[in-house]
């Protein structure tokens, strides 16, 4: 079956720091992934996302990797920040459904 | 564009009753997606449409759920009877034809049913 995990529900950084958050996707038919970014009270909003075809992809302080070898994801933070604080998901779109299935969620909490 | 919009965005309810939670997508956007966030389960898709057709409800948990898309710019999702492990927030969601950051998801409704 199709699944999308989180290697870690929490991670905590010092502000200022870099953050690296990682996920793992087990449908190999996907060919889109999204990094959703959820702060307490608001629905999950869209940060970046990366085709199949890509293996890097790069936003404003924010930088995607796709390893499709090894089926995994991650979404690297540059200078985090305290507004970064929130729960992060990825997830994935398998062409053949068209359905988005979200990962476990990992929570950023950034210390200043 | 005022994005995607749900309502209401709290409810609480007695077990037995009937529950109807509304989304308006994004205008443009073909396909509607409805999902639930509880802490053990995540975030689960329940059922998304296309130009307002059910294309999948396999993540519809129950009988007790039911879905409708009478048009591109309204959909229910609906709960009849309501019981207490229904209680979780509910999204609502929008794309077209699921491109790029199309996805984009609605504040959702906290739904309490006691």
């Amino acid at each position: 079956g199709e699944s999308v995990g989180l290697h870690l529900p929490t991670l905590s950084v010092q502000e200022g720091d870099n953050s690296i958050i990682n996920c793992a996707y087990s449908n190999s038919a996907s060919d889109y992934f999204i990094w959703y970014k959820q702060e307490s009270g608001k629905g999950p909003q869209f940060i970046i996302d990366i085709r199949s075809n890509m293996d890097k992809r790069q936003g404003q302080r924010v930088t995607v990797l796709l390893n499709k070898t090894v089926k995994h994801l991650s979404l690297q933070i540059a200078a985090t920040q305290p507004g970064d604080s929130a729960v992060y998901f990825c997830a994935e779109v398998s062409s053949n459904t068209g359905k988005l299935i979200f990962g476990q969620g990992t929570t950023l909490q950034v210390k200043p | 564009d005022a994005g995607v919009i749900q309502s209401p965005r709290h409810e609480v309810t007695e077990m037995g009753q009937e529950v109807t939670l509304r989304c308006k997508p994004i205008s443009g956007h073909n396909s509607l997606f409805w999902y639930r966030q509880t802490m053990m389960r995540g975030l689960e898709l329940l059922i998304y449409f296309n130009n307002n057709v059910p294309i999948d409800d396999s993540g519809m948990p129950e009988d007790r759920f039911s879905a409708k898309m009478p048009n591109a710019s309204f959909s229910t999702l609906k709960i009849q009877p309501s019981e207490p492990r229904d209680s979780a927030v509910y999204f609502c969601a929008s794309s077209f034809s699921g491109q790029g950051n199309g996805y984009t998801f609605g504040s959702g409704t906290r739904l309490t049913v006691v």
